[in-house]
């Protein structure tokens, strides 16, 4: 059981290119999520899905978009890269909202120069 | 105003001490609550949930004052292996979104 898996670990990327992450998760959660986590702002919600086809905003969304074609696996997309979307990604799942708890890959490192 | 807010630290306490981190809340309707520890370039792992008459693991005993809004984490007789940075996380209302704390590092020294 492998739980939340996230590819790739490392990225550097220049100005202006795309990428995309992926996220994958073996424990039939409904609930996805991606985070960024920057030095003294924690981590900050960036889109997030409640089930297989929907989508929804968080805190922080310009700059990237998601897609949940899939029940096990939520795509981020970054379109064209900029240095301030250099940081640390994290994807979470649930198994439903309220009581349960985030389960989070072990994130990936992005650099944009 | 933030969400979620939390005392940076750092808490740098001697092995077998008791330390308590406090993490305030915005919105009242909050739903859910947790603790999360995370090491140094890893990712959260779930610590422990928070529930309304408090509860305890071993060492570690967290509360929630819904009054005052914060919940606390208690971690007592501490061992080297505690140091961590400890983030606190609160539901929305609707229960769909996930709002953290930046974390409170704490170190325990020999």
């Amino acid at each position: 059981n492998a739980g939340v898996t996230q590819t790739p670990k490392f990225r550097v990327l220049k100005t202006g290119q795309s990428m995309t992450l992926l996220c994958a998760q073996d424990m039939n959660h409904e609930y996805m999520y991606w985070y960024r986590q920057d030095p003294g702002m924690g981590l900050r919600l960036i889109h997030y899905s409640v089930g297989e086809g929907t989508t929804a905003k968080g805190e922080v969304p310009d700059g990237y978009n998601v897609s949940r074609l899939k029940k096990q696996n939520f795509l981020l997309g970054l379109e064209s890269a900029a240095p301030s979307q250099t940081s640390v990604y994290f994807c979470a799942s649930s198994v439903a909202l309220g009581d349960s708890p985030l389960h989070f890959g072990n994130g990936t490192r992005l650099t944009v120069t | 105003r933030k969400e979620v807010e939390q005392d940076p630290g750092p808490f740098n306490v001697p092995e077998g001490a008791t330390v308590a981190f406090n993490c305030t809340y915005s919105n009242s309707a909050s739903q859910s609550f947790f603790w999360y520890r995370q090491d140094c370039r890893k990712e959260p792992k779930l610590l422990m949930s928070v529930y309304s008459s408090g509860n305890e693991d071993g060492r570690f005993t967290a509360q929630l004052n819904r009054a005052s809004q914060y919940i606390s984490l208690l971690i007592r007789d501490s061992k080297l292996s505690d140091s961590a940075t400890y983030l606190c996380a609160v539901t929305s209302n609707t229960g769909n979104q996930f709002y953290f704390g930046t974390g409170t590092s704490l170190t325990v020294i020999p």
